[in-house]
């Protein structure tokens, strides 16, 4: 079955250091990958996504790219901030129902 | 902006007891989840809908039932509550093909 495999937490950064969160994936076909964020006490937020291969998906600094040659999508900033502490989750979609394969969570801290 | 409220934000119930989640979009979509959140597993999926009154079982369903009588509404219900069932619950709803929307979750304790 499908499977999404994202790096264990948590990250701790300091304040504009370089972010990479690695996820790579297991699926037949050709799914649509996703990145999620979960702020403290709320719920999922998509963060960006990308539906086919070399797609680019981008969004508040953040980017990832679906490489079907390697089945990654890791997820990079240039430059964190403190708020951008938050659990970040990898996923994948595929099929007419929508369900969605999600990795386990990588928690970031961000300190100053 | 696109809303999914969850009924509760923290629940607290005691073991046996029947228990009501309850989930309300309001952009008119046509599918709707229910999953749990347990640290180190992640996101897994308990049941979801693609239409009012339809329903999957998702990856873990033991335990649980749903209920969807209008568009807008899916409820969660667990039979019986059990100290495993203690958990962050999460709700989503979207159009098919087009990404999740999530409600804010809630805490549900079981003692």
């Amino acid at each position: 079955g499908d499977s999404v495999t994202q790096m264990e937490g948590p990250v701790t950064l300091s304040e504009e250091a370089f972010l990479t969160i690695n996820c790579t994936y297991t699926a037949t076909g050709y799914p649509s990958l996703f990145w999620y964020v979960q702020y403290p006490g709320e719920g999922l937020q998509l963060l960006l996504k990308a539906t086919k291969a070399d797609d680019k998906g981008s969004n508040k600094g953040f980017e990832a790219t679906y490489r079907k040659e390697t089945t990654s999508f890791h997820l990079e900033k240039g430059s964190v901030q403190v708020s951008d502490s938050a659990v970040y989750f990898c996923a994948l979609s595929r099929g007419g129902y929508q369900k969605v394969t999600f990795g386990t969570g990588t928690k970031l801290q961000v300190i100053p | 902006d696109v809303k999914v409220t969850q009924s509760s934000r923290y629940l607290v119930k005691r073991t046996g007891e029947k228990v009501f989640l309850e989930c309300v979009q309001d952009m008119d979509h046509e599918n709707m989840f229910w999953y749990r959140q347990d640290p180190g597993l992640g996101l897994r999926l308990i049941y979801f809908s693609y239409d009012v009154k339809m329903k999957e079982k998702g990856d873990i369903p033991e335990g649980y039932s749903v209920s969807r009588e209008k568009k807008e509404r899916f409820s969660l219900i667990l039979e019986s509550a059990s100290t495993n069932q203690t958990s962050m619950y999460l709700c989503a709803s979207c159009r098919p093909s087009y990404e999740q929307y999530f409600g804010p979750g809630t805490r549900l304790t079981v003692t």
